[in-house]
């Protein structure tokens, strides 16, 4: 299995202001991705972050809004950009390996935003 | 396009009781099938997956999954619940062919457990 942490775990944010969110995988993987768990709600893929490369965004998911980083094969980063109420939601990384096809997913990072 | 359906938002149980959970999926093929589990406060575990072989899969916790294809069904199943079950449970479907390997989440069913 992969052991996939996050950071921030949780953060209270203006509006207005920008977050970004760390992940790190204790081993290298293939693809990693980000995802966005509303109150009450599933989870929705917000873009698979892809090494050296931009990332590939989900419909209704922009760049601008969510910039990504992947610079290696274990770490990543997720920024939400002029952040307003309705981004408040729990944002969890997952990663998978080349030779199983589990995913695997950090604790989340929750946020808030007021 | 694949799409999961858990079409039990709630689900109330008594202690010790058994437990099943219905999940359907919609897919092409024979997809790669997922069971993952979501504490208050916690992230995302997995319970068990289905790949291949066979159809009924173990998986921790004593938890266990039916694969169906006739009905596209990957039920979940305990013989006794027990209280740290209460949870938040989400069926996934993943594609089982190379390429853009997207997972597909349910909505979730929410379990309460009563003494």
């Amino acid at each position: 299995s992969a052991v996939i942490s996050q950071k921030p775990s949780r953060d209270i944010c203006q509006r207005g202001t920008s977050l970004t969110i760390q992940c790190q995988v204790d081993s290298q993987v293939t693809m990693m991705f980000w995802y966005r768990q509303q109150p009450g709600q599933s989870l929705t893929l917000i873009a698979t972050a892809n090494q050296g490369s931009e990332a590939t965004y989900e419909s209704g998911f922009v760049i601008d809004k969510f910039p990504i980083s992947r610079p290696n094969l274990t770490f990543s980063t997720l920024t939400v950009s002029n952040m307003s109420p309705e981004d408040s939601s729990i944002y969890l990384c997952s990663a998978r390996r080349t030779v199983e096809e589990t995913q695997y997913f950090g604790p989340g990072t929750r946020l808030l935003v007021l | 396009a694949q799409s999961v359906t858990q079409p039990d938002i709630h689900i109330t149980v008594s202690e010790g009781a058994s437990l099943e959970l219905r999940c359907n999926y919609s897919y092409g093929a024979t997809p790669y099938l997922f069971w993952y589990v979501q504490s208050p406060g916690q992230g995302l575990q997995l319970l068990l997956k289905y790949f291949s072989g066979d159809t009924l899969v173990q998986g921790i916790k004593g938890f266990e999954a039916e694969f169906k294809r006739s009905q596209s069904s990957f039920n979940l199943r305990k013989p006794s619940v027990h209280w740290s079950d209460a949870a938040e449970y989400f069926c996934a479907v993943g594609p089982s062919s190379g390429g853009y390997q997207k997972v597909t989440f349910g909505i979730g069913t929410k379990l309460q457990v009563i003494p």
